[in-house]
């Protein structure tokens, strides 16, 4: 049975930093591409990064390159991601997913699965 | 406000029907598959349906999915009041070289 874990959260200052890790289990870590999502309070669902299976590749919703690395530890099943300079506007819960991801005539990719989350909330 | 445009509600009756839309662009859902979620009220997003029209395993042929050009829907049969949820549509953007969600659907079962 797949398993993602994510741990971390917590409250912290506007300009803190924070760091998420995804515990993973019940597949092949190595071999997903890995992502995160977040949600804000009653909203809805925004992509935050992808990282490849190998962890050589990252991308990032636009707005938050710069700020936030997601990173992955295969010998340990971990995914990682990094919160720096962090704002009242990434208060949110903070999910890790399988990306399936199938090179084809066109890319088929999906969130297979999803952990429960984690909440990070941003604020003095 | 999100791309991808989903009606913010739908409603319907227990046993009825429901369709949710999900609509968007050439640069988006008419270049990408599209998949869909479910996320029940306090729970983590599920995966309903991936590749525009196919049910992961466990999934009820209940739920169902389809794509015609910048458009996607997902459709919902025989409504039980356990499908009260948020649901999300989700595809790659070639322009924007990101992922996008639509706002979510909520479904209310009357």
């Amino acid at each position: 049975e797949v398993q993602l874990v994510e741990s971390g959260g917590g409250l912290v200052q506007p300009g803190g930093s924070l760091r998420l890790s995804c515990a993973a289990s019940g597949f092949t870590f190595s071999s997903y591409w890995m992502s995160w999502v977040r949600q804000a309070p009653g909203k809805g669902l925004e992509w935050v990064a992808n990282i490849k299976h190998d962890g050589r590749e990252a991308y990032y919703v636009g707005s938050l390159r710069g700020r936030f690395i997601v990173s992955r530890d295969n010998d340990k099943n971990l995914l990682y991601l990094q919160m720096n300079g962090l704002r009242a506007e990434d208060t949110a819960v903070y999910y890790c997913a399988t990306r399936v991801t199938i090179f084809g005539p066109v890319i088929n990719r999906y969130f297979q699965d999803w952990g429960r989350g984690t909440l990070v909330t941003v604020s003095s | 406000q999100s791309v991808l445009t989903q009606p913010p509600s739908v409603s319907a009756a227990p046993g009825q029907m429901v369709t949710i839309s999900c609509s968007g662009t050439s640069s988006n859902i008419g270049n990408d598959y599209v998949s869909w979620y479910q996320q029940l009220p306090g729970t983590a997003p599920k995966l309903l349906i991936y590749e525009n029209d196919k049910r992961p395993s466990g999934i009820p042929d209940r739920f169902s999915g389809s794509k015609s050009g910048t458009s996607a829907t997902l459709g919902i049969t025989g409504l039980q009041t356990g499908d009260e949820a948020d649901y999300y549509c989700g595809t790659w953007d070639t322009s924007l070289g990101a992922w996008l969600f639509g706002g979510g659907t909520k479904l209310t079962v009357l």
